[in-house]
C-alpha cells in the first residue's frame, strides 16, 4: 500500500528561525512528490513539485530537497515569519495521474514571537 | 480569476437528508475532483472528472455521486447523509489529469459538513 508519513507532527518556532519538516514515502511507481501548504480554514497551495530527476527546488524562503533512493524528502524553511504558520501537506504521485496522489497527513508548524 | 470556488463553506444535516455541494472552476482545467480531509487522515480521493460527461471513483466513493455537464462546474451530492460524512470537503481542479510537468492542483477553501 502508498504510504507517506510525515514528521514531526508538529513544530514551534520562532520568528526568524529556520526549520526542516521530513517526508517519507512508499510509493510505486514513484512520479513526482509535492510539498502544499494549508492555512487554517484554507484549501491547500502549491508550493512546489519535484520529479525524479531533480534534487532541490526553491520557491522563496521554501527550499525542497528529494532523494529518490532513500525516499525521502525535506522542507526547509528559511527566516521563518508569522505567516508561514501552517500545515505543510506532503504528496507524492503514483504512476503520473492525478488520480493516483497519496496525501501525507501533515506537519503543523506555528511560528511565534 | 476566482480559481476554484465551492459553496457552502458550511452545512449542517440531519441523518439521511441529501444535499449537493457545489465547485465551479474558471481556469478552463480538464481535471476536477472531490477530497475529503478528517482530522489524523491525510486527504482522500472521493470522485474524480477527467472532462465534462466523464467521471470515475476514487478511493472513498460511497454514499457520494458525482456528474460533470460542463468543464467548469462539478458537484458532490450526498445521497442520504450519515453521521461517518461529518468533514471537510475539497475541490480540486488541474490543466491536465496527467501530473507529469507543471500540472498542481488548485483547490477550493472547502466546506465543512456536520451530519448530526
Amino acid at each position: 500500500k502508498n504510504q507517506v508519513e510525515q514528521s514531526p507532527q508538529s513544530l514551534i518556532i520562532l520568528e526568524g528561525k529556520n526549520c526542516t519538516l521530513q517526508c517519507n514515502y512508499t510509493v510505486s511507481p514513484f512520479s513526482n512528490l509535492r510539498w502544499y501548504k494549508q492555512d487554517t480554514g484554507r484549501g491547500p497551495v502549491s508550493l512546489t513539485i519535484m520529479t525524479f530527476s531533480e534534487n532541490t527546488k526553491s520557491n522563496g524562503r521554501y527550499t525542497a530537497t528529494l532523494d529518490a533512493d532513500t525516499k525521502q524528502s525535506s522542507l526547509h524553511i528559511t527566516a521563518s515569519q508569522l505567516s508561514d504558520s501552517a500545515s505543510y501537506i506532503c504528496v507524492v504521485s503514483a504512476g503520473g495521474t492525478a488520480s493516483k496522489l497519496t496525501f501525507g497527513t501533515g506537519t503543523r508548524l506555528q511560528v511565534t514571537l | 480569476n476566482a480559481g476554484v470556488t465551492q459553496t457552502p463553506k458550511f452545512q449542517v444535516l440531519k441523518t439521511g437528508q441529501s444535499m449537493t455541494l457545489q465547485c465551479a472552476q474558471d481556469m478552463n482545467h480538464e481535471y476536477m475532483s472531490w477530497y475529503r480531509q478528517d482530522p489524523g487522515m491525510g486527504l482522500r480521493l472521493i470522485h474524480y472528472s477527467v472532462g465534462a460527461g466523464i467521471t470515475d471513483q476514487g478511493e472513498v466513493p460511497n454514499g457520494y455521486n458525482v456528474s460533470r455537464s460542463t468543464t467548469e462546474d462539478f458537484p458532490l451530492r450526498l445521497l442520504s447523509a450519515a453521521p461517518s460524512q461529518t468533514s471537510v470537503y475539497f475541490c480540486a481542479s488541474s490543466y491536465s489529469s496527467g501530473t507529469g510537468g507543471n500540472s498542481p492542483l488548485h483547490f477550493g477553501n472547502g466546506t465543512r459538513l456536520t451530519v448530526t
